[in-house]
């Protein structure tokens, strides 16, 4: 079964950084896209960006929300993923979630890891 | 304001079988697949409908997905009380060059 697990969520102030991870078991990443989706407190779902696999050479893409600010980066080696949140703002307070969106199985999401930007 | 627009209620009995809608555009459900995510409050998103009509292994078959045009629809046939919960239409945007979900819809089990 294919679990994923994020980690670095935590408390911080607006205009400050912080930095996610993915990290993937059962799975060969390079295969998969990997797709960040967030959900603030109350409120649906929000597809933040996506970094495609090696046959789409990596590319990236990301929400007009985020773009420029947020940086999506893997290493297939390690089977991880990474979500570089700059310039965070009260508005980017949720839960992040990865997902393996598309897979043969299905999808796959991790248990979600909780951003608070507040001073 | 998503881009896809999902009726914010929905209700029904235990028995009933009840359908939610999830209305976009040319660029959105017009030209790429359609998935159904049902999520429980506190949990991460359970996808019951890949590409427009077809099931996940493990999703019972009383989920069932349908598009016609710019909409799609997700039908649910002998309503249950763990249905009692929200329900996400998401697909890939060709305009926006990304992913967009629906604003969500309760489905209320009476």
């Amino acid at each position: 079964e294919v679990q994923l697990v994020e980690s670095g969520g935590g408390l911080v102030q607006p205009g400050q950084s912080l930095r996610l991870s993915c990290a993937a078991s059962a799975v060969s990443f390079s295969d998969f896209y990997i797709d960040w989706v967030r959900q603030a407190p109350g409120k649906g779902l929000e597809w933040v960006g996506r970094t495609r696999n090696k046959a789409k050479s990596h590319t990236t893409a990301y929400a007009a929300s985020v773009k420029g600010r947020f940086t999506i980066s893997r290493d297939d080696s390690k089977n991880s993923v990474n979500l570089q949140m700059n310039s965070l703002r009260t508005e980017d307070t949720a839960v992040y979630y990865c997902t393996i969106p598309y897979a043969t199985w299905g999808d796959s999401w991790g248990q979600g890891t909780l951003v608070t930007v507040s001073s | 304001q998503s881009v896809l627009t999902q009726p914010p209620s929905a209700s029904g009995t235990p028995g009933q079988r009840v359908t939610i809608s999830c209305s976009g555009s040319s660029s959105n459900i017009g030209s790429r697949d359609v998935y159904w995510y049902q999520q429980v409050p506190g949990t991460a998103p359970k996808l019951l409908i890949q590409r427009n009509n077809q099931r996940p292994s493990g999703v019972p078959d009383r989920f069932s997905g349908s598009k016609s045009g710019t909409s799609a629809s997700l039908a649910i046939s002998g309503l249950r009380s763990e249905d009692d919960t929200y329900y996400y239409c998401a697909v890939w945007d060709d305009s926006l060059s990304g992913r967009v979900f629906g604003g969500g819809t309760k489905l209320t089990v009476l």
